[in-house]
């Protein structure tokens, strides 16, 4: 049982690289989301889905653009990496946002 | 709109101390709260959860109480081990809203 994948584990861009963070969950949960998680700043929601073909903005979805193309898959994609982008980025999935979620590893991400 | 305040850390207690970490909230309508835990270099796990005022969350000897009428959700444990050291966040959700506190470090010493 697999749970939430998240790949890559780590990655290093430079300014204004595009780049996917993958997310793919095998749990059949209908929502799915990103955060990203910075020193003494908690988890902040960038975006979130609430189904195939349903996505909307959470807290901090400037530079970032999600699609959700099957139930299983939600990828988050930079469109021209800048230095805030510098954080580790977590994506859950639940069966309802209010049953608590199933988290990822996460991607550490650095932009230089 | 919705947030969640917790506790700023770090706490550094020794083993077998009694564990208090505060949390409260600010939402509208009824959200339901949750604690979760996160050991070093892995992603949050859900550690309990209460979505009714009055109700109790437990898990693992920790537990914490869903208080309406003082907006808090504290997580306690009455005898805290080593393993227990991680970072701790209280969450909320409402209407696909989940609100995350800055999170408490938390170190147990032997």
């Amino acid at each position: 049982n697999a749970g939430v994948t998240q790949t890559p584990k780590f990655q290093v861009l430079k300014t204004g690289q595009s780049m996917t963070l993958q997310c793919a969950q095998d749990m059949n949960h209908e929502y799915m989301s990103w955060y990203r998680q910075d020193p003494g700043m908690g988890l902040r929601l960038i975006h979130y889905s609430v189904g195939a073909g349903i996505t909307d903005q959470g807290e901090v979805p400037n530079g970032y653009n999600v699609s959700r193309s099957t139930t299983e898959d939600f990828p988050l994609r930079l469109l021209s990496a800048a230095p805030s982008q510098t954080s580790v980025y977590f994506c859950a999935s639940s069966y309802l946002s209010d049953y608590g979620y199933t988290f990822g590893s996460g991607t550490r991400l650095t932009v230089v | 709109g919705n947030s969640v305040t917790q506790m700023e850390g770090p706490v550094t207690l020794s083993e077998e101390a009694f564990l208090t970490i505060n949390c409260t909230y600010t939402a509208t309508g009824y959200p339901s709260l949750f604690w979760y835990v996160q050991y070093p270099g892995e992603g949050l796990q859900l550690l309990l959860k209460a979505t009714k005022a009055d109700d109790k969350g437990s898990n693992k000897g920790f537990e914490a109480t869903y208080r309406k009428e003082t907006t808090s959700f504290h997580l306690e444990k009455g005898s805290v081990q080593v393993s227990d050291s991680a970072v701790y966040f209280c969450a909320l959700s409402a209407k696909n809203d989940m609100r995350f506190g800055a999170g408490t470090r938390l170190t147990v010493k032997p």
